[in-house]
């Protein structure tokens, strides 16, 4: 089955800095390629999303890039700000139906700092 | 988007107890839903896949006897932890996709259970 690695565990960032998550799957098959935002006791949101298809994709401060020949994907937020302080999951899935199935990375906590 | 429910939020049992919680999709039916169980600080792990009108298909290692799972209509799903220990105490997430081709997952906002 997938497997999807996430680095780093933990990020501490300044409030305005860059971060960056990295991910990695192992299924060649999987086409779909969510992030998700997890608060303290809350239900993961998704927070941008990329299929294997496309190599880039850009939402205000957050983007999301693949690279499918090394199975790769890694997520980009600027300008943090302190409400950016989380949990982020990566996660990958062979898009066939509503049956198929999300595995999701190990997740990194990330702190943006004042 | 699509909103999915789930009941309830958290909940407090004695150990040899059962539980049961509820997943719902409002706006959708749901032929496939999905459980995790996320302990703290640890990552979504899913326990088992719920399928409308026939078993449930179990991840490796999650003990289908204990875990048990219904899906008898296109829009609730249950899971029932029996015979609870202190050790099931997790964070329980169910999710579900509506059926029109999105690709997005909608989660419950979770049950927590805790186990005394």
């Amino acid at each position: 089955g997938e497997n999807v690695e996430q680095h780093p565990s933990t990020l501490s960032v300044q409030e305005g800095d860059s971060a960056v998550i990295k991910c990695t799957y192992s299924d060649s098959a999987s086409n779909y390629f969510p992030w998700y935002k997890q608060e303290l006791g809350k239900r993961p949101q998704l927070i941008i999303d990329i299929r294997s298809n496309v190599g880039e994709k850009k939402d205000q401060r957050i983007a999301v890039t693949l690279n499918k020949t090394a199975k790769h994907f890694s997520l980009h937020i600027t300008e943090t700000q302190p409400e950016d302080s989380a949990v982020y999951f990566c996660a990958a899935r062979l898009n066939t139906g509503t049956a198929s199935k999300l595995t999701f990375g190990t997740g990194t906590r990330l702190q943006v700092t004042l | 988007g699509a909103v999915v429910s789930q009941h309830p939020s958290w909940v407090i049992c004695k150990s040899g107890t059962s539980v049961k919680i509820e997943c719902r999709s409002l706006d959708f039916q749901a032929t496939t839903m999905f459980w995790y169980r996320q302990f703290p600080k640890q990552s979504l792990m899913l326990m088992a896949t719920s399928n409308e009108g026939s078993k449930a298909t179990y991840e490796q290692g999650v003990e289908k006897d204990k875990f048990l799972i219904n899906h008898a209509s296109l829009t609730l799903s249950t899971l029932t932890v029996t015979s609870a220990h202190p050790e099931d105490s997790s964070f329980y997430i169910c999710s579900a996709r509506p059926p029109t081709g999105i690709a997005e997952a909608f989660f419950g906002q979770g049950t927590r259970l805790t186990v005394v």
